[in-house]
């Protein structure tokens, strides 16, 4: 039982390049969230899904878009990368509202 | 609208002495709350959960969470710390609805002494 996979873990971007943070799961979920994780800030919700076809918002989405075509996998696209995006960042799915996420193990990714 | 406050972002114990990881939230209606656990360089665990059923929530690792709607608090608790329990720890409270939509205080770092 893989839970949710996360690719790349590290990943090395030049300013201004584009790339496709990967992730799936195999619960059958179908909320599905990326979050950004940066110091002492908490983690803060890009985009999320409450099913395939379905996405909206949240608190940081500038610079990024997903699609849900699937209820297994969840890609974030980073259309045009600056050194602000430099993060961890983690994808999460869960059942429901109220049942608690499960977390991918983070994608690390730098800007220069 | 839903927020979240952790009190401490840093908790030293040590070994074998009670842990004690404050939060305090604010919900426009009845909330469902979580703590997570995370490790170094690793991703976030659930630890345990609020949705409405026993105010006195019980977790993995001895860990365990009491639910006071009047003091709008969901303390994190645990008789006696293990080094194992060093990490970093969220508290989270859900907005409802359909959305899935978490939001996250901004951790507390405990750490256990020898």
């Amino acid at each position: 039982n893989a839970g949710v996979t996360q690719t790349p873990k590290f990943q090395v971007l030049k300013t201004g390049q584009s790339m496709t943070l990967q992730c799936a799961q195999d619960m059958n979920h179908e909320y599905m969230s990326w979050y950004r994780q940066d110091p002492g800030m908490g983690l803060r919700l890009i985009h999320y899904s409450v099913g395939a076809g379905i996405t909206d918002q949240g608190e940081v989405p500038n610079g990024y878009n997903v699609s849900r075509s699937t209820t297994e996998d969840f890609p974030l696209r980073l259309l045009s990368a600056a050194p602000s995006q430099t993060s961890v960042y983690f994808c999460a799915s869960s059942r429901d509202s109220f049942y608690g996420y499960t977390f991918g193990s983070g994608t690390r990714l730098t800007v220069v | 609208a839903q927020s979240v406050t952790q009190l401490d972002s840093h908790v030293s114990v040590s070994e074998g002495t009670p842990v004690l990881l404050r939060c305090n939230y604010s919900s426009s209606y009845s909330p469902s709350l979580f703590w997570y656990v995370q490790h170094p360089n690793k991703g976030l665990q659930l630890l345990l959960k609020y949705t409405s059923a026993a105010t006195l929530v019980k977790g993995i690792n001895g860990f365990e969470a009491e639910f006071k709607k009047s003091e709008t608090s969901f303390h994190l608790t645990k008789p006696s710390a293990h080094m194992s329990d060093a990490a970093e720890y969220f508290c989270v409270v859900g907005m409802g609805g359909n959305t899935g939509k978490l939001i996250f205080g901004q951790g507390t770092t405990l750490q256990v002494k020898p």
